[in-house]
């Protein structure tokens, strides 16, 4: 299994929106409607944003938002502040118990 | 609550097997739907699944690695431990523990240890 695709970086200003996007195949991200996201700063351990693609753990913002259209799922992050500036991860379930992860992104807030 | 904590020697040499130990608490892994997993992290590089084991005892490992993984559960012991064998530089990560659940939130990883730092360095 490949890793799935995310743009290394995506910037944008406090306030605004920004999608990451984490293209996968039709045997992980297109088969099931069950990518998560994870948000990761500098010296931190990952934390859950999303899971089954559109659910949020409670605690999470409801800034933050998933999709999915075909094989790619996108994170939105929507009224940007600078505490989003962090790194990003999506992962998929790929069948048979196992998942993959995406290359991450570098989300900087101007 | 939900807590993981990882353990295991900061460095290792070249070749050696490299035992790491996730302590938890707040769960049972006997519990059906439950599963801890290991996922490590390169400096300056992205997450990678290393191995999961499921509450049935299922396990599961990444097809690059799978010759050198083995993972093991004690649930007397609220304990998970990874096997990696061969240890190579290219293996120096903060390797984590977290976990996770079939149902919800469905093989997402919602609690996470620290991470353990493993250098592999003669």
């Amino acid at each position: 299994q490949s890793a799935l695709t995310q743009p290394a970086s995506v910037s944008g200003s406090p306030g605004q929106s920004i999608t990451i996007s984490c293209t996968g195949t039709s045997s992980d991200v297109g088969s099931y409607n069950l990518v998560s996201w994870y948000q990761q700063h500098p010296g931190k351990a990952p934390k859950l944003m999303i899971y089954e693609g559109s659910k949020r753990p409670s605690g999470v913002s409801n800034r933050f938002s998933g999709s999915k259209s075909g094989n790619t799922a996108s994170l939105t992050i929507s009224g940007l502040q600078a505490e989003d500036e962090a790194d990003y991860y999506c992962c998929s379930y790929a069948g048979s118990r196992w998942g993959v992860f995406g290359g991450g992104t570098k989300l900087t807030v101007l | 609550q939900i807590t993981l904590k990882e353990s295991g020697p900061t460095l290792v040499k070249p070749t050696q097997t490299l035992t790491l130990t996730c302590t938890f608490s707040g769960f049972s892994l006997s519990t059906s739907g439950v599963g801890v997993g290991w996922i490590r992290q390169p400096p300056g590089k992205a997450l990678e699944w290393l191995a999961l084991i499921y509450w049935d005892d299922d396990k599961r490992y990444s097809p690059s690695l799978k010759s050198r993984l083995t993972i093991t559960k004690d649930t007397s012991k609220n304990q998970v431990v990874l096997i990696m064998t061969n240890m190579d530089p290219v293996d120096t990560a903060t390797y984590y523990c977290a976990h996770t659940h079939t149902v919800t939130p469905a093989f997402g990883f919602d609690f996470w240890g620290q991470g353990t730092l493993v250098t592999v360095s003669s």
